[in-house]
């Protein structure tokens, strides 16, 4: 399967603030990869899709200017939370797909003090 | 298409036995499916996928079985070992979704030694 690495694993930040999460793809190139937020005990919740060169596509109710994704490269995509807020705190993972199938990264804790 | 945030359920299971866990999937068009183990803290890990033309499937120690009839998946483990213990999530590749996964609310297996 695909390794898919993000940055950093863990960040604690204050309200307000701006945190940056950076997904790499490692061993493939990938055209198109995905941020999705866990909160606990639950399910993966897709925010978006990131495409490489163009726009993101968000899901319904996720807010494209608080959930800023760049994905200039084919191994790099990243995800700005704007403005965070304790509410924003969350397990955040990314990941990438290989023809059908998604490889996801080890994740990402932000608590939002 | 996202999944619903649920409590998750639990599976006990004593150490060398045999593990079934359960899915339910939404679309009778979804065409592919997959199992991730997710440890926690980690990012899901893929473990075992199946197409929707096949019924079962099977890897070093797992088993995917898929009734389309009822649109049911399930995973079985051989030798339940304590290693196993982790969290269990279903995807289904949903073309009317965008081919985007669409994640069950998962399984929680624990291994009693």
């Amino acid at each position: 399967g695909a390794v898919v690495s993000q940055h950093p694993s863990w960040v604690i930040c204050k309200s307000g603030t701006s945190v940056k999460i950076e997904c790499r793809s490692l061993d493939f190139q990938a055209t198109t990869m995905f941020w999705y937020r866990q909160f606990p005990k639950q399910s993966l919740m897709l925010m978006a899709t990131s495409n490489e060169g163009s726009k993101a596509t968000y899901e319904q109710g996720v807010e494209k200017d608080k959930f800023l994704i760049n994905h200039a490269s084919l191994t790099l995509s990243t995800l700005t939370v704007t403005s965070a807020h304790p509410e924003d705190s969350s397990f955040y993972i990314c990941s990438e797909r290989v023809r059908e199938t998604q490889y996801f990264g080890p994740g990402t804790r932000l608590l939002v003090l | 298409g996202e999944s619903v945030g649920l409590h998750l359920p639990t599976l006990s299971v004593q150490e060398g036995d045999n593990s079934i866990i359960n899915c339910a999937y939404s679309n009778s068009a979804s065409d592919y499916f997959i199992w991730y183990k997710q440890e926690s803290g980690k990012g899901p890990q893929f473990i075992i996928d199946i197409r929707s033309n096949m019924d079962k499937r099977q890897g070093q120690r797992v088993t995917v079985l898929l009734n389309k009839t009822v649109k049911h998946l399930s995973l079985q483990i051989a030798a339940t070992q304590p290693g196993d213990s982790a969290v269990y999530f279903c995807a289904e590749n949903d073309p009317e979704y965008g081919n985007k996964l669409v994640f069950g609310a998962g399984t929680i297996l624990r291994v009693k030694s």
